[in-house]
């Protein structure tokens, strides 16, 4: 019983390229979650999903991506890499909207040069 | 800022003292949720707290939730150095058909053997 997984865990970029974090749940949760953490931040969250093809904005949405294309994938895209999104990644994932807890990634640290 | 802010930023206890962690929320709280991360490791859920005036107990781990306030406060009695890691306050956010689940800025703790 996996939970949730995020791949790769690390990943170091140079300005201007463009990569994908992958999640992957096998809990058959409806509710997707992207954030990233930074010293003093807390966590934020950049987008989320409720279902299968969904996706929303979250509190910091700027220059990042997602897609839901199957239940228990949620992708985040970076398609131009600046420094100021060096940051560890969270991904989450909840069953339904009734259920309030989170279960977490192990995370994936992104350093962009 | 965030809706969520907690105080303080950072603390170090020697172990065996008691602490407090504060969450204030700039909305109205409809429910709460505590979560715990280790250094380096996803965040493992702690306490949900649903109603105001709401007390609950883990071991040595309470937390409140004063709804009128818009505050909850974490307190660890007899602190171990198994308490260490950052603790993490969190809202559901649901309403009007959007579902963002948003985290504080987090607390620090290390506790000195």
């Amino acid at each position: 019983n996996a939970g949730v997984t995020q791949t790769p865990k690390f990943r170091v970029l140079k300005t201007g390229q463009s990569m994908t974090l992958l999640c992957a749940q096998d809990m058959n949760h409806e509710y997707m979650y992207w954030y990233r953490q930074d010293p003093g931040m807390g966590l934020r969250l950049i987008h989320y999903s409720v279902g299968e093809g969904t996706t929303a904005k979250g509190e910091v949405p700027d220059g990042y991506n997602v897609s839901r294309l199957k239940k228990q994938n949620f992708l985040l895209g970076l398609e131009s890499a600046a420094p100021s999104q060096t940051s560890v990644y969270f991904c989450a994932s909840r069953p339904t909207r009734a259920f309030p807890v989170l279960t977490f990634g192990a995370g994936s640290r992104l350093t962009v040069l | 800022s965030q809706e969520l802010e907690q105080s303080p930023q950072s603390l170090i206890v020697q172990e065996g003292k008691n602490l407090t962690i504060n969450c204030t929320s700039s909305k109205t709280l409809y429910g709460l949720y505590w979560y715990k991360q280790k250094y380096g490791e996803g965040l493992i859920f702690l306490m949900m707290l649903q109603k105001g005036g709401e007390e609950k107990s883990h071991e040595k781990i309470t937390a409140k939730l004063d709804e009128k306030k818009q505050q909850s406060s974490l307190h660890i009695t007899a602190s171990q150095p198994s308490h260490a890691g950052i603790y993490l306050c969190g809202a559901d956010r649901g309403t009007s058909g959007t579902y963002k689940y948003i985290f504080g800025t987090g607390t620090r703790l290390k506790v000195l053997a």
